[in-house]
């Protein structure tokens, strides 16, 4: 149990489908992150949330798009997706200001199939 | 712009005997560095980390690191290798703070597969 639960774990959904993953904390961070996880390529940030702001957008699709409604939970809302979006999508949280030094702690993921 | 790389795509290692995972890293400033294992269909599990002080780390699983300034290495060990430790392996270092949030980058991992 990493304190970081992410629903679903499995999706697959069609390119005109709309979705959402959801993750949650009980750590008691406040800082959250979506990243993206594809095979063979390094670990792609896509989202940061600190203070339940949005402070950080790597150039991501806007067929993404995030929600975080407090410093909980988090959200990644899916709308027309590509087939290169399988991945696996993870969500991470830390202690925004005062937790510098300290890691971030990792969902088990949602394994997204598009067809 | 501070990096990591993890030369190797796979370590192979026979059980019983010593593993090392290898990362180098750059950055501007004091690095702070970090290891993460995933296991098959889960997500990253924190290992380690060297903020300052001494140079070996230890962490969870009987893993430790060893931080080494002049090469900028940070490489991965544990001496008696199980075949339970099969995973992937990432090295990762914080990148300079914004946002008042802790943002890694990651190097892109190391399969390490233990024979029995």
């Amino acid at each position: 149990e990493t304190g970081v639960t992410q629903t679903p774990r499995h999706l697959v959904m069609g390119m005109t489908n709309k979705k959402s993953l959801k993750c949650e904390q009980h750590l008691g961070h406040n800082a959250m992150y979506w990243y993206k996880q594809s095979a063979k390529k390094p670990l792609e940030l896509m989202f940061v949330y600190s203070l339940e702001e949005r402070v950080e957008n790597n150039s991501v699709p806007s067929r993404f798009s995030p929600e975080c409604p407090n410093s909980s939970h988090l959200f990644l809302h899916l709308h027309t997706l590509q087939p290169e979006d399988s991945a696996l999508y993870l969500c991470a949280s830390s202690q925004a200001l005062t937790g510098h030094n300290q890691p971030q702690h990792f969902g088990d993921g949602t394994r997204l199939s598009i067809l | 712009a501070q990096s990591v790389a993890q030369p190797e795509d796979q370590v192979n290692v026979a059980e019983g005997n010593p593993l090392t995972v290898k990362c180098t890293y750059s950055v501007s400033g004091n690095p702070y560095l970090f290891w993460y294992v995933q296991y098959p269909n889960r997500g990253l599990q924190f290992l380690l980390k060297y903020i300052t002080g001494d140079n070996l780390v230890k962490g969870s699983y009987g893993f430790e690191a060893e931080f080494n300034k002049s090469q900028t290495s940070f490489h991965l060990k544990k001496p008696s290798a199980l075949v339970s430790d099969s995973a992937l392996y990432f090295c990762a270092v914080r990148c300079s703070i914004s946002g008042g949030y802790n943002k890694l980058i990651f190097g892109a991992g190391t399969r390490l597969a233990v024979h029995p």
